[in-house]
């Protein structure tokens, strides 16, 4: 079945630093999502691409739909506190007449003060 | 707005014992989800539902069962809990499909002793 390699698993970084994780495969999917989840909360919608090479802005953060479809990136500018939570990738893929989300295994970001 | 709301959010089961969760959401979405989340493995499909009277499996649907008499409501059951369900689980409903980004609940938190 589809997977979905995310990474790095955790990050350890301080305050004000910038973050960059990634997600590849090797299928093709139509779109990206990207989440987060804190602690004893649901995952949050961040952003959502669409197209092929869409690079799209939410404040800080900053995501990317690759040119090859099977890949996206996600980068957080001058990391504050709050942006400690973890951080899932999920590409969509159709199959039989049905959608079907695939989730990357997160991305545990730790921000340091 | 209550979103999609989840109950309980802790419970401890034992072997063999039965229990439903409950998740009711209040946006009109046609779409919903249940997805079940262990440490390290991202998210995974148990069942979903496209409307009212239609639901399908997921990737992981074994143990587990769902009704969708109304719009709103979406209960998970758990007929003969295992220790293998352990898990946190996550309600989540769209507007339009899993490409349009999900709202998630914040979770239950099972544990099978």
């Amino acid at each position: 079945g589809q997977q979905l390699n995310q990474s790095p698993q955790s990050m350890f970084i301080q305050e004000g630093e910038d973050v960059s994780m990634n997600c590849t495969s090797s299928s093709i999917f139509n779109t990206w999502l990207w989440y987060k989840q804190e602690p004893g909360e649901g995952p949050v919608l961040l952003i959502a691409l669409y197209k092929a090479g869409e690079l799209t802005s939410n404040g800080r953060l900053t995501a990317q739909f690759g040119i090859t479809r099977k890949d996206s990136f996600l980068n957080i500018s001058a990391s504050i506190p709050s942006d400690v939570g973890i951080y899932f990738c999920a590409g969509l893929i159709t199959q039989g007449g049905s959608e079907k989300l695939v989730f990357g295994k997160g991305t545990k970001l730790t921000v340091n003060p | 707005n209550a979103g999609v709301t989840q109950t309980p959010k802790f419970r401890i089961l034992k072997i063999g014992q039965s229990m439903t969760l409950q998740c009711t959401q209040d946006m009109n979405h046609n779409y919903m989800y249940w997805y079940r989340q262990d440490p390290g493995m991202g998210l995974k499909l148990i069942y979903y539902s496209v409307g009212a009277g239609i639901t399908d499996k997921g990737e992981v649907p074994n143990g587990y069962n769902v009704s969708r008499s109304t719009t709103e409501d979406f209960p998970l059951r758990l007929e003969l809990a295992a220790p293998s369900q352990t898990s946190v689980y996550f309600c989540a409903s769209s507007h339009g499909g899993a490409g349009y980004g999900y709202t998630f609940g914040s979770g239950t938190r099972l544990t099978v002793v």
